[in-house]
């Protein structure tokens, strides 16, 4: 079946630096959604693309999904500690059900 | 928005105990519901997809006599673990997809669950 690979696995930044999560698949992936779970909590829906190349912006949020449609990344800017919890991408395989990356765990020191 | 609701959201119980954890759809018919499973530090792994109306699918390694699914009405779905053991405690999560393909999932609360 289909599967995404996400890395890195945890990353520790200080307030105001820059995060980046990346995800990737060795086969073309139909679309790819990003979730974002704080601690104790369940994932919560950010965003989907679906165009190759598509880059779409939330706030602080960059998103993109590559030419080939193999990979994705989220970018954020200037990171807040309200920013802090695990971020997820996920693709749908042909059905409605996801598959999901293992997730970056992102920190953030005041 | 759509919004699933999962009930409980913790339970604490004895070895060999049976749990049922509900999913509700509050205010869409959801015909599949999926149940994850996810262990401490790791990532959501799909149990099962529950479907309205017939027999739920089940991962490749879950065991269905173990975690029966009944998917009751188009707003209801639950997942038993049946004679529970230390090794099932995990975080329970279900979600219902947000009206077909390419559609965002919404998920419950979650139910964490601790076999003594």
């Amino acid at each position: 079946g289909q599967q995404v690979m996400q890395i890195p696995q945890y990353q520790h930044v200080q307030e105001g630096e820059d995060f980046t999560t990346y995800c990737n698949s060795s086969t073309t992936l139909s679309n790819i959604q990003w979730y974002k779970q704080r601690p104790g909590g369940h994932p919560v829906f950010l965003i989907q693309l679906v165009k190759s190349g598509e880059v779409k912006k939330q706030k602080r949020l960059t998103f993109q999904f590559g030419e080939a449609k193999k990979n994705s990344s989220l970018h954020i800017t200037a990171t807040q500690t309200t920013d802090v919890g695990t971020y997820f991408c996920a693709t749908q395989g042909g059905s409605e059900k996801l598959v999901f990356g293992k997730g970056t765990k992102l920190t953030v020191n005041p | 928005g759509a919004v699933v609701s999962q009930h409980p959201s913790r339970v604490i119980c004895k070895s060999g105990t049976s749990v049922k954890i509900e999913c509700r759809s509050l205010d869409f018919q959801a015909t599949t519901m999926f149940w994850y499973r996810q262990f401490p530090k790791q990532s959501l792994m799909l149990m099962a997809t529950s479907n309205e109306g017939s027999k739920a699918t089940y991962e490749q390694g879950v065991e269905k006599d173990k975690f029966l699914i009944n998917h009751a009405s188009l707003t209801l779905s639950t997942l038993t673990v049946t004679s529970a053991h230390p090794e099932d405690s995990s975080f329970y999560i279900c979600s219902a997809p947000g009206g077909g393909y390419n559609q965002p999932q919404h998920f419950g609360d979650g139910t964490r669950l601790s076999i003594l």
